[in-house]
């Protein structure tokens, strides 16, 4: 299909684990990727980008993967928090026009 | 700290009712966009600006319309509310940096509910 999917609608784990979020996209002429993390009550923030010319870059506690051969993503928060609690969306740039296709979200719950 | 600000966070009509969205960016932002986010579905966008009174249909525009008569403001208009469009709307900009798709700053979004 025409759409970023994510792999599980829930992931749980506990504090202190390290959560790996797995996203796969469709379009192989995309060409830039984001992560937003969404909190109850607020609008997606942005967590971390990639463009397709990179495999890994990484931010405070958190690592974008890009896999192209098989048009994978995924984020890596390491030593998750509670405050890590909430719904994150991969997105990507279609075909390069501007336009974020995002996915579906999966719920990150962190348990104590 | 940079903002885009969404006039209503909750609202609640009536079918046949005409209503408008109102979203207003601090940023000097050249792009602005409506989403409408749904349990299962994710963030399907409705319709895009790149410029002051200009508009780009999104992947489902249907029932909706858009204005944008100042940089900084992108109102979203339902002519004829139904209720398949309860749903949340998320307002966005970015800056255009001419090389594809930027990094899109949200609101904290609309609900809307229609009876």
């Amino acid at each position: 299909g025409e759409s970023v999917g994510l792999h599980l609608p829930t992931l749980s784990v506990q504090e202190g684990d390290n959560s790996i979020i797995n996203c796969a996209y469709s379009n192989s002429a995309s060409d830039y990727f984001i992560w937003y993390k969404q909190e109850s009550g607020k609008g997606p923030q942005f967590i971390i980008d990639i463009r397709s010319n990179m495999d890994k870059r990484q931010g405070q506690r958190v690592t974008v993967l890009l896999n192209k051969t098989v048009k994978h993503l995924s984020l890596q928060i390491a030593a998750t928090q509670p405050g890590d609690s909430a719904v994150y969306f991969c997105a990507e740039n279609w075909s390069n026009t501007g336009k974020l296709i995002f996915g579906q979200g999966t719920t990150l719950q962190v348990k104590p | 700290d940079v903002k885009v600000t969404q006039s209503s966070r909750y609202l609640v009509k009536r079918t046949g009712e005409k209503v408008f969205l109102e979203c207003v960016q601090d940023m000097d932002h050249e792009n602005m966009f409506w989403y409408r986010q749904d349990p299962g579905l994710g963030l399907r966008l409705i319709y895009f600006s790149y410029d002051v009174k200009m508009k780009e249909k999104g992947d489902i525009p249907e029932g909706y319309s858009v204005s944008r008569e100042k940089k900084e403001r992108f109102s979203l208009i339902l002519e004829s509310a139904s209720t398949n469009q309860t749903s949340m709307y998320l307002c966005a900009s970015s800056f255009d940096g001419g090389s594809g798709a930027n990094v899109l700053t949200f609101g904290a979004g609309s609900r809307l509910t229609v009876l």
